[in-house]
C-alpha cells in the first residue's frame, strides 16, 4: 500500500532554533500534501496545503513566514518551523495525496512531536 | 458547533462487544474518512466512502448522505483495537484538505 514517511519522529530543541521536518511519499507521485497540526487533546488542524512548484496556501491564523513550506518535488514537501517558541510545540502531521487525486484517499505520515524547550 | 461531531469522545468496551462510532457532519462533502490514530500519533486510514457502506474484516463504516451521518462499527472487538477513532470530511469543491472530528478515544478490555 501506499507509504508517506515523516522525519524525523521526535524533536526536542532550544527555543529560537528553526526545525525542518520532511514528508516523502514513499511509492506514489503527490502533487498536493497537507500539513496539520494536532495540540494535546485536540482535533486535527489544517495548516497548509501544499502544491508541488507553487507556493503552499496557509489557513487562516498560520503565518507563512514562520512555517515556511516547500515542495519541490512530486514526492517531498518540506515544513520548517523557523525561530521555534514552546508555543510551537505540538504534533505535525503531514498525509498525501496521490497524483490522480479524484476519489484516492490521502495517505498520512507517523507525525512528528516538536518540543520546545 | 465544530462542522465534525462524534460520540461518544470516551468509550470503553469489554473484548468481543460490538462497538459502534458515530459522526455527523453539517458541511457539503465529497467523502468522508475514518481514520485510527494510536498512541504514537501515527494514523492509518481505514475507510473513505462516499455513499452506503464499506467492510473490512471487523470493520464496518457507512455513510448517510442526506442525514449527514456516518457510522463506524467494530464487531468482535479486541484489545488491540484500542487507540483514537477519527471522522474527517473531505469538503466538497475544495483542494481535498480534511475537516476532523476531535476523535473518540476507544479502550477495549480483555
Amino acid at each position: 500500500g501506499a507509504v508517506v514517511s515523516q522525519h524525523p519522529s521526535w524533536v526536542i530543541c532550544k527555543s529560537g532554533t528553526s526545525v525542518k521536518i520532511e514528508c516523502r511519499s514513499l511509492d506514489f507521485q503527490a502533487t498536493t500534501m497537507f500539513w496539520y497540526r494536532q495540540f494535546p487533546k485536540q482535533s486535527l488542524m489544517l495548516m497548509a496545503t501544499s502544491n508541488e512548484g507553487s507556493k503552499a496556501t496557509y489557513e487562516q491564523g498560520v503565518e507563512k513566514d514562520k512555517f515556511l513550506i516547500n515542495h519541490a518535488s512530486l514526492t517531498l514537501s518540506t515544513l520548517t518551523v523557523t525561530s521555534a517558541h514552546p508555543e510551537d510545540s505540538s504534533f505535525y502531521i503531514c498525509s498525501a495525496r496521490p497524483r490522480q487525486g479524484g476519489n484516492q484517499p490521502q495517505h498520512f505520515g507517523d507525525g512528528t512531536r516538536l518540543s520546545i524547550l | 458547533k465544530n462542522e465534525v461531531e462524534q460520540s461518544p469522545q470516551n468509550l470503553t468496551a469489554q473484548e468481543g462487544e460490538f462497538i459502534t462510532i458515530n459522526c455527523s457532519y453539517s458541511v457539503g462533502i465529497s467523502a468522508l474518512h475514518w481514520l485510527q490514530q494510536h498512541p504514537g500519533g501515527g494514523i492509518v486510514s481505514l475507510f473513505m466512502l462516499s455513499s452506503g457502506k464499506k467492510k473490512h474484516g471487523r470493520l464496518i463504516a457507512t455513510i448517510n448522505i442526506q442525514e449527514k451521518h456516518s457510522s463506524l462499527h467494530i464487531t468482535a472487538s479486541h484489545p488491540r483495537d484500542s487507540a483514537v477513532y477519527i471522522c474527517a470530511v473531505k469538503v466538497a469543491r475544495s483542494q481535498g484538505n480534511l475537516i476532523f472530528g476531535k476523535g473518540t478515544k476507544l479502550s477495549v478490555k480483555p
